[in-house]
């Protein structure tokens, strides 16, 4: 597809457990942003990588989400031992360089994750 | 970043001109200003983004003061399908996120 694609759409986690999400960004595109987005609130941003390297984490809430681009493209963000304050959407985007002026950041849909 | 200030909510009658004003008094001269909106249950798409002249492109206008503390995101016919949260961003170094805050929820009404 054209766009980001992120995967699954929804998903349902008991607390405690752990969960996985994924991100297809735009092929080619070396900037990648995961943001989580509670209800009502604007996205805030968690991680950044450019190409395979994480280059800021400091939006990571907890040591339970870790992120990771091993191949400088697909990326997963993985939360462990999942609480109900981790309810919310995450959100991926890219862009096609790290220049602030030169490219917009394309957003995904988004995966909206619920703990019960 | 540079903070950005943006009224909550601002209503706009449908085929009329939506301006959407944003306060960043603390931008430096290397910042941009970004605009990107949110559509119910989509992720934020990008509109615009200016450094210091005024820019135009299919979707909106970017007005930016002289003194580059606030710029003015117009849409020149709103339409209903505008109804969104408009987010004004003001963007850093290279290569940095993108800081979002509450944004303005736009209603466009018929």
């Amino acid at each position: 597809g054209a766009g980001v694609s992120q995967s699954p759409r929804y998903k349902v986690a008991k607390r405690g457990q752990d969960v996985a999400l994924r991100c297809d960004p735009i092929s080619g595109h070396v900037s990648l942003f995961w943001y989580q987005q509670a209800l009502g609130q604007g996205p805030e941003f968690l991680t950044y990588f450019q190409n395979e390297a994480q280059l800021d984490k400091s939006g990571l809430p907890s040591d339970r989400f870790f992120a990771e681009r091993p191949e400088g493209s697909v990326s997963t963000l993985k939360i462990q031992r999942t609480q109900q304050e981790d309810s919310a959407v995450y959100l991926c985007a890219s862009s096609l360089s790290p220049s602030p002026g030169d490219t917009e950041a394309f957003f995904g849909q988004g995966t909206r994750l619920t703990v019960v | 970043d540079a903070k950005t200030t943006q009224p909550t909510s601002m209503d706009c009658a449908e085929g009329r001109a939506a301006n959407l004003p944003c306060n960043h008094s603390t931008i430096s001269g290397n910042e941009y200003v970004y605009w990107y909106r949110q559509i119910h249950s989509q992720g934020p798409q990008y509109i615009i983004h200016g450094l210091k002249n005024n820019e135009t492109n299919e979707m909106a206008s970017l007005i930016i003061t002289e003194d580059r503390k606030s710029s003015t995101l117009i849409l020149p016919h709103a339409t209903l399908r505008d109804t969104a949260v408009y987010y004004c961003i003001v963007r850093a170094e290279y290569g940095n996120k993108l800081v979002f805050g509450a944004g303005t929820i736009l209603r466009v009404k018929s």
